[in-house]
This record gives structure tokens, sequence and C-alpha cells, in this order.
């Protein structure tokens, strides 16, 4: 009930490429759905985030597709970057009663030049 | 947005000795904090929640007594490794919450920890 499901485990993208990292959960109280890039050896940092009253958010190169019906979101990275190479993970939480997040497993991303 | 701050961002000790993490929140009070451990090529774990002035919550599997949390104060927690040893070799982040501003869960810079 508490896992988050996250897929592909790698992923290789040429620059320009849009990378989809997929995400699905079972617990239907999660009420927050955050993604964090982590660079090595640093820690995960906030990339974008989603609740579930809306279906889409986009921030800069960043969107987010949510489906509630599905308990399934996914990440889109739009013209990627070799800069973009970095481990990303997906997350969940009942913001709400303040609970921890549950992450995914992660996705380790290489964006070739 | 919220910042943490986390020190060291790596230690080297000797087997047998401890060490001390510290993680501040800088421009938000934190009531609650969360400790992970993270392995090379794998996923947060989440070892302990720590409340300030409460005690901390750990996580099934984590030693109390070998992860020392205390949450003295509303920006400060700190993580004491007791007796360290080789296998207690890990990246450790902590990560907070500025519920205030409604920022989400903000993690630190992580702390590299080598048992020699």
């Amino acid at each position: 009930q508490q896992q988050v499901k996250q897929s592909p485990q790698s992923l290789i993208v040429q620059k320009g490429g849009i990378p989809i990292i997929n995400c699905a959960y079972e617990n239907t109280a999660f009420d927050y759905f955050p993604w964090y890039q982590q660079f090595p050896g640093k820690g995960p940092a906030l990339l974008i985030a989603i609740r579930p009253d809306v279906s889409e958010k986009k921030e800069g190169r960043f969107t987010i597709s949510f489906n509630k019906s599905a308990k399934q979101f996914s990440l889109h990275i739009m013209d990627s970057q070799p800069g973009d190479s970095a481990t990303y993970f997906c997350a969940a939480s009942e913001e709400t009663s303040g609970s921890r997040l549950t992450f995914g497993e992660g996705t380790q991303l290489t964006v070739n030049p | 947005g919220a910042v943490v701050s986390q020190h060291p961002s790596w230690v080297i000790c000797k087997s047998g000795t401890s060490v001390k993490i510290e993680c501040r929140s800088l421009d938000f009070q934190a009531t609650t904090m969360f400790w992970y451990r993270q392995f090379p090529k794998q996923s947060l774990m989440l070892m302990a929640t720590s409340n300030e002035g409460s005690k901390a919550t750990y996580e099934q599997g984590v030693e109390k007594d070998k992860f020392l949390i205390n949450h003295a104060s509303l920006t400060l927690s700190t993580l004491t490794v007791t007796s360290a040893h080789p296998e207690d070799s890990s990246f450790y982040i902590c990560s907070a919450r500025d519920t205030e501003r409604n920022y989400g869960y903000t993690f630190g810079s992580g702390t590299r920890l080598t048992v020699v």
C-alpha cells in the first residue's frame, strides 16, 4: 500500500529528446507527488510537484502528467540536455497528515550530446 | 524556497568511534525532520522521523541505540552514529518540511560517511 513503483530503472536519450519516467502508486490517500533530481554526492533537489486536483503541471522544461484513476504519474523532460543527466526519483506522501515521503526506486538518466 | 543545511558533507572515522551529523533548517522552523540512508545506485531509505522535543520514531530494522537522533530545537536535528563499523559507511541525508510556506520537503546536501 505504501509502495511507489518507478520505471524505467535507467534511460539513455540523445540531446533534445524527451525522456519519460513513470511512477505508479497504490495508496489512494496520497495527495502530494513530487519529483526529485539527484546528482552524485548530492542530496535530492525538488524539481516539480503535483497535487491530485490537476492532471498536468509544467515548470520550464519539466512536465508532470497525473492520472488519478490509474494511480499513475509521469515526468517528461522537454529538449533534454546533457546537464539533465542525473538520477530522478518520484515520491508520494499524505501531505495533509504530514506523513513522510515514499520514494520510487529511481531512474538513472543519461543524455548524450 | 526553504533551505536545509547539513554538515559535514563527508567524514572518515575509525571503527568504534562515533560520528555526529547536523541538519539545520536555515530559514524556517521544522517540527519534524527526516533522516535517510542511501546506498550506491539505490533509493533513499527512511531511517527515522525526528520530532522536536520528543523521541524520534525509527523505522523497522533501524537500531535506535546505534543511530541516536536528537531534535533539540525547531531548527536543528542531529544524527549520531555510535560505535561505527565499516558496514555503516553510507550516504546519510536529512530532510525537513516548511509547512508554513508550503514548500514541500527540502533535503540537505548529504553526508558521505566512511568508516575505516
